[in-house]
């Protein structure tokens, strides 16, 4: 595809149901990240995946949030048992690394959570 | 703990001006310094990028300044274009990890407007 897409593009749930988020990343990009953007701040870290092995969740606020990417490519983030606090904007990014040595992450348009 | 600060929160500039937006971080690790603009339901994309063995980039209207003893980095942008209202997130990253791990650090975001 021509970019990042990720889906669904909103989804409102009721406090306690499970949600999984998809993120399709750019053909080709090994690296993926998923990230929190509260609103009215910047993103934040979650985690992230190098190909599908998932190298890093320190930023996984405590483990209802999980996360995979079986054959490195889609991945999904999964909350389970929502909370209203989970309310927020999650985006994925997969990224690019340059010959040259600069580095872009190329973000999706994001999945607006809303938990009642 | 607040990694990068940004200000100001929301900027209005007339068209022609130039809008200034700042930011400060903490960790000297930091080797990458990216800024982001956000348009309204899109994701952030890259905009322009620094290294700190450099204390300006220019690019077109805009001009990354680095100032790497006092840990501060800004975006001028010349000639602001009504086009160019947009939310604009500074973000820093550490070298890669032994991972792969290159996660950015983002800013809270300055809210631009440039009046025609």
């Amino acid at each position: 595809g021509a970019g990042v897409s990720q889906s669904p593009r909103y989804k409102v749930t009721k406090r306690g149901q499970d949600v999984a988020l998809r993120c399709d990343p750019i053909s080709g990009h090994v690296s993926l990240y998923w990230y929190r953007q509260a609103l009215g701040q910047g993103p934040e870290f979650l985690t992230y995946f190098n190909y599908e092995a998932q190298q890093d969740k320190s930023g996984l606020p405590n483990d209802r949030f999980s996360a995979e990417r079986p054959e490195g490519s889609i991945s999904t983030l999964t909350i389970q048992r929502t909370e209203q606090r989970d309310s927020a904007m999650y985006r994925c990014a997969s990224t690019l690394r340059r010959p040259s040595g600069g580095y872009e992450q190329f973000f999706g348009p994001g999945t607006r959570l809303t938990v009642l | 703990q607040q990694q990068v600060k940004q200000s100001p929160q929301s900027l209005i500039v007339q068209k022609g001006g130039i809008s200034i937006i700042n930011c400060a971080y903490e960790n000297t690790a930091f080797d990458y310094f990216p800024w982001y603009q956000q348009f309204p339901g899109k994701g952030p994309a890259l905009l322009i990028a620094i290294r700190p063995d450099v204390s300006e980039k220019k690019e077109g209207r805009f001009t990354i300044s680095f100032n790497k003893s006092a840990k501060q980095f800004s975006l001028h942008i010349m000639d602001s274009q009504p086009g160019d209202s947009a939310t604009y997130f500074c973000a820093a990253t550490p070298p890669e990890s032994d991972t792969g791990r290159r996660a950015l650090t983002f800013g809270s975001g300055t809210r631009l407007q440039v009046q025609p």
